[in-house]
């Protein structure tokens, strides 16, 4: 199993642009989730979906859009890069909606929006 | 709503010394609590958890015991290696509406010196 992966690892945007950056995990799991990481705040939560075709808004989720078609991808579509969305992005996937279920990290994608 | 308050950083030992990195918690039900590890360059990992009152969880010589009198969740090492070196985040994830999504600390760095 590869567990959770993320691309790009890096990028860099110009206030503006879009883009999307992609998640996949193959173990199955019904519950994937997006955080971003800031220095000195932890991880928040963007956006999450509790399965296919499902999906819903987490602590920060202005600026970005998702879309869950498939069990195995959740990409997180940013619609017009603000320097305020540099950070770095981690996807997670568990087996189930649940309080108590280890959740599984992909590697993160470091954006950079100059 | 939720929160997660961890001690601050960095955390700077040396080898073989003793471990505890503080983390206090906010909630309005009963969380499940957790430590996730991230090594440089990873994504995060599970560490250990505990999911209801005077629960321990322990993992590679790590420990944390979930008091619910206190609303804590400290996190304890006898004897720290350079391959400890890493952000520690505490984290809870609360049955409910929001089943799934962990609010995590600010996260701690640990060093440790040879």
């Amino acid at each position: 199993n590869a567990g959770v992966t993320q691309t790009p690892k890096f990028q860099v945007l110009k206030t503006g642009q879009s883009m999307t950056l992609q998640c996949a995990q193959d173990m199955n799991h019904e519950y994937m989730s997006w955080y971003r990481q800031d220095p000195g705040m932890g991880l928040r939560l963007i956006h999450y979906s509790v399965g296919a075709g499902i999906t819903d808004q987490g602590e920060v989720p202005n600026g970005y859009n998702v879309s869950r078609s498939t069990t195995e991808d959740f990409p997180l579509r940013l619609l017009s890069a603000a320097p305020s969305q540099t950070s770095v992005y981690f996807c997670a996937s568990s087996k189930e909606w649940s309080s108590y279920n280890e959740q599984f990290f992909g590697p993160g994608t470091r954006l950079t929006v100059l | 709503g939720n929160s997660v308050t961890q001690m601050e950083g960095p955390v700077t030992l040396s080898e073989e010394a003793f471990l505890t990195i503080n983390c206090t918690y906010t909630a309005t039900g009963y969380p499940s609590l957790f430590w996730y590890v991230q090594y440089p360059g990873e994504g995060l990992q599970l560490l250990l958890k505990a999911t209801k009152a005077d629960d321990k969880g322990s993992n590679k010589g790590f420990e944390a015991t979930y008091r619910k009198e206190t609303t804590s969740f400290h996190l304890e090492k006898g004897s720290v290696q350079v391959s400890d070196s890493a952000v520690y985040f505490c984290a809870l994830s609360e049955e409910g509406t929001s089943y799934g999504k962990l609010t995590f600390g600010q996260g701690t760095i640990l060093t440790v010196h040879p």
